[in-house]
């Protein structure tokens, strides 16, 4: 079975410095990995996906994610956090395959990222 | 293009009683999943539909149903309600199947008293 571990429950950056929220994963065959970013009261804004290709993904508002084949993860990074990027982020993985043309995205817990002015 | 949409925001219901949620997808999406996060379990998978079809299933208990209609717009229903569904429940499309992104609508808050 698929899984995702965030294993950092709240990470604390101070503003113009560099960020990371750590993901790994577990899943058979080839990963479909996805961060999305959730604001309080807001549902999940998708941030970047890596399906193939580059292990350097970029996607909105200047974050990127590193894929790792050999380690099995997937860290989202950011060259310098700003306040506003406060928020909470989950990792998932595409997974398990229904049988029926369908997948479902099995999630992390999430990360609650501070950034500190 | 409008984003996905979700009615009501919020929602206060007693114990014993049933709900119904609505999700409009994005114009041209045809899969609409439901997801329920709570703080303990946080997010999970409900339930996924595509033209009409229910495909895929999460493991909660048949007190969760839903449908979609023609237009791909879709509602999920919850009956005899129990304190433990007190929860934000996400409703997400992708415009084939879940293979391709999937974009969040913004939500409804349940509450069960």
């Amino acid at each position: 079975a698929q899984s995702v571990a965030q294993p950092e429950d709240q990470v604390n950056v101070a503003e113009g410095n560099p960020l990371t929220v750590k993901c790994t994963y577990s899943v058979s065959g080839n990963p479909y990995l996805f961060w999305y970013v959730q604001y309080p009261n807001r549902g999940l804004q998708f941030l970047l996906k890596y399906i193939t290709g580059d292990n350097l993904v970029k996607g909105s508002y200047g974050f990127e994610a590193e894929f790792n084949k050999s380690q099995t993860s997937f860290h989202l990074k950011k060259p310098s956090a700003l306040v506003s990027d406060s928020a909470l982020y989950f990792c998932a993985v595409r997974g398990p395959y229904s049988g029926a043309g369908s997948y479902q995205l099995t999630f992390g817990k999430g990360t609650k990222l501070s950034v500190i002015p | 293009k409008a984003g996905v949409t979700q009615t009501p925001r919020y929602l206060i219901k007693t114990r014993g009683q049933q709900v119904t949620l609505s999700c409009s997808p994005i114009s041209g999406h045809r899969s609409v999943s439901w997801y329920q996060q709570t703080p303990g379990q946080g997010l999970q998978f409900l339930f996924e539909y595509f033209s009409e079809t229910q495909r895929n299933k999460g493991n909660f208990p048949g007190r969760f149903s839903g449908r979609q209609f023609s237009n791909s717009r879709s509602e999920m229903n919850v009956s005899t309600l129990e304190l433990g569904d007190s929860a934000l429940y996400l409703c997400a499309s992708s415009p084939l199947d879940l293979a391709d992104t999937q974009y969040f609508g913004p939500g409804t808050r349940l509450t069960v008293l």
